[in-house]
């Protein structure tokens, strides 16, 4: 069985600039997670789905940062103006209840 | 709040000595909370290391235990003889119940000298 994967791996931008992360979850899964983990410190949660359907975004940062799911499988995570503060890693989790299965994360760096 | 908080790392042991790290949870919105111990190898992505669901339960896993105590609120993490393969970063997790939102704690960096 495939585990979760994300893309990219890393990225390095300059402050102001756009990124978007890729995450493909195992199949099956009805709930999606995306993590904010800052160096030195446990995975933040900033949204979850259950299929297509937003749940909890109340760690997500409306005003930069967007999540969609559209057909409940493929998740997009976007920044639309990164921040130093952005600089994290960016986990992607997947599961059905009780145990989140983790990609291996994007660690973006913003200059 | 709902948190968690663990040893405060590095923590470095030898190989074959005993191991504890601590974690207390904080569950103040959570009826019924989940408890876990996840970890990440090196160069490998974060999974789940053992969990329990009920208080006074004790979960264990690849020589790992933890005893979900629900008077202390505590969730500590125990190894009796650790060996250089442990050597990796731990997080206590606090979730709701299913385990649908989970809080993570800070990590513990363990490094076990051969």
């Amino acid at each position: 069985e495939a585990g979760v994967t994300q893309s990219p791996r890393y990225a390095v931008l300059q402050e102001g600039q756009a990124v978007s992360f890729w995450c493909d979850p195992i199949s099956g899964h009805d709930t999606l997670y995306w993590y904010q983990q800052p160096r030195d410190q446990g995975p933040q949660l900033l949204v979850y789905f259950r299929d297509e359907a937003v749940i909890d975004n109340s760690q997500l940062p409306s005003d930069r940062f967007s999540a969609v799911r559209p057909k409940g499988t493929n998740s997009t995570l976007k920044i639309q103006s990164a921040k130093q503060g952005d600089t994290a890693t960016y986990l992607c989790a997947s599961g059905t209840g009780y145990e989140q299965y983790f990609g291996p994360g994007t660690r973006l760096t913003v200059l | 709040g709902d948190s968690v908080t663990q040893t405060e790392g590095p923590v470095t042991v030898s190989e074959s000595e005993s191991l504890i790290i601590n974690c207390t949870y904080s569950a103040t919105s959570i009826a019924y909370p989940n408890l876990f111990w996840y970890v990440r190898y090196p160069g490998e992505g974060l999974q789940l290391l053992l969990k329990v669901i009920t208080a006074g339960q004790k979960g264990s896993s690849r020589g790992f235990e933890a005893t979900y105590n629900k008077e202390t609120t505590s969730f500590h993490l125990q190894k009796a003889s650790v060996q250089e393969s442990d050597s990796a970063v731990y997080y206590c997790a606090l979730g709701d119940t299913n385990a649908y939102k989970v809080i993570f704690g800070k990590g513990t960096h363990l490094h076990v000298l051969p």
